[in-house]
């Protein structure tokens, strides 16, 4: 079946810099893409979404990045803070209107 | 605004004991509604998604069912708990692309 897969379990970075997390989706009709937030004992928060027909949507120190030729999804956080210390998430959103989640990348922000 | 409720927040229930988990959206109609668990430290299972009244998709074969007796209302049960069933629960819901897919506080639950 469909599935939202992560390539590293595991993110460490320096306070200040720029993080990277990846995401390769497997359903090519797909056409709505979101990153999720998730700190200990809570639910997912919402940070960024996507629509298919855009390659690139930037927020506040956040950017996602979609490329449907590979199927590849990243955010980008800049100047990372301790604050941003939690499991990420990417899902999808199928044209049956299933939302499915990769299985997360904890990114460890040290000071 | 739009809000989503889930309780209870926290459920410890004996093994072969009945569960009821309910889930309610305010603000809005016609929403696709969600239930997930989550291991610890793991990834969110999409268990059962419903795009309508009386609509539910079941995606993994196991001890739960739900229901949708009402637009906004979201119902995850089982007859008899299994220790497997202990987990987070997480209720969401959304309204279709560019709409952001929102979650509720999610429930703890401890089978014992």
């Amino acid at each position: 079946g469909e599935s939202v897969g992560l390539h590293l379990p595991t993110l460490s970075v320096q306070e200040g810099d720029n993080s990277i997390i990846n995401c390769a989706y497997s359903n090519s009709a797909s056409d709505y893409f979101i990153w999720y937030k998730q700190e200990s004992g809570k639910g997912p928060q919402f940070i960024i979404d996507i629509r298919s027909n855009m390659d690139k949507r930037q927020g506040q120190r956040v950017t996602v990045l979609l490329n449907k030729t590979v199927k590849h999804l990243s955010l980008q956080i800049a100047a990372t803070q301790p604050g941003d210390s939690a499991v990420y998430f990417c899902a999808e959103l199928s044209n049956t209107g299933k939302l499915i989640f990769g299985q997360g990348t904890t990114l460890q922000v040290k000071p | 605004s739009q809000t989503i409720h889930q309780w209870p927040a926290t459920l410890v229930q004996p093994v072969g004991s009945p569960l009821s988990l309910e889930c309610t959206v305010e603000g809005t109609s016609n929403p696709n509604l969600y239930w997930y668990r989550q291991a610890a430290g793991r990834g969110l299972q999409l268990l059962f998604y419903s795009v309508g009244i009386g609509q539910i998709s079941s995606e993994v074969p196991q001890n739960l069912s739900a229901s949708r007796p009402q637009d906004r209302q979201f119902i995850l049960s089982s007859k008899k708990l299994l220790l497997s069933d202990s987990g987070f629960y997480l209720c969401a819901w959304g309204t279709g692309v560019g709409r952001s897919y929102t979650f509720g506080s999610g429930t703890r639950l401890t089978v014992v």
